[in-house]
């Protein structure tokens, strides 16, 4: 079956960086994108970008430019999302998501990543 | 980018009843790459409906979907206990690929 699992929570300070790892299994994960929402406590699913694993071509939101790096080691099915010069209002649950076919919505969803940015 | 607007914010009704969701969108949605999501509080969004109208995966018939062009709306026939969630659409037709604020439908 199809999984994907994100590494573990993260506590950072201002301007530091998080880099988080979606691993996938049960499928070929070169076949569709990753994409990483994010969702801070008691709001709403925020769209950050996607990553074609085959190419390693990438799309940002622009709130996100400069901000946001997504690449992958296909050697182990691993998708990452890095996010720099983080502020207090970077506090969220991050996920990696993938369709199960093409345009077909997110169908598999990782469990989230909390992220707490804090001095 | 294409703005998602969800009516209402909030839905009060009793299990047994019908739930209509909207989800309207600031420019036509290409090819009704349209999607719904029901999120319970702890978990991941899980995938209900996609492009527009196509029940995902085990997902019971009482959900159905409908629209085209800027507005879409989620229908949930009869409501079961399970159903007491907060309801999402996103838009995944033009990057950015958009949700829309949520609908949380909550007992009555």
């Amino acid at each position: 079956q199809v999984q994907l699992v994100q590494s573990g929570a993260e506590v950072k300070k201002p301007g530091a960086s998080v880099k988080v790892s979606c691993k996938a299994s049960g499928y070929t994960f070169t076949s569709y994108d990753i994409n990483w929402v994010r969702q801070a406590t008691g709001q709403g699913l925020e769209w950050m970008g996607w990553m074609n694993p085959n190419s390693g071509n990438t799309g940002y939101a622009q709130k996100f430019q400069g901000r946001v790096t997504m690449t992958r080691n296909t050697s182990i099915s691993t998708a990452y999302m890095e996010l720099s010069s983080l502020r207090s209002e970077d506090t969220a649950v991050y996920y990696c998501a993938t369709p199960d076919d093409i345009l077909t919505g997110y169908a598999y969803w990782g469990q989230g990543t909390l992220v707490t940015v804090s001095s | 980018e294409i703005v998602l607007t969800q009516s209402p914010g909030t839905l009060s009704l009793s299990p047994g009843e019908r739930a209509t969701l909207s989800c309207r969108a600031s420019q036509s949605v290409s090819s009704s790459y349209l999607a719904w999501y029901q999120q319970k509080p702890g978990q991941a969004p899980r995938l209900l409906i996609y492009g527009a109208s196509s029940r995902a995966t085990g997902i019971p018939d009482r959900f159905s979907g409908s629209g085209s062009g800027t507005d879409f709306t989620l229908t949930i026939s009869r409501l079961e206990p399970e159903d007491f969630a907060v309801y999402y659409c996103q838009q995944y037709g033009s990057s950015p690929f958009t949700f829309g604020g949520g609908t949380k439908v909550e007992i009555k």
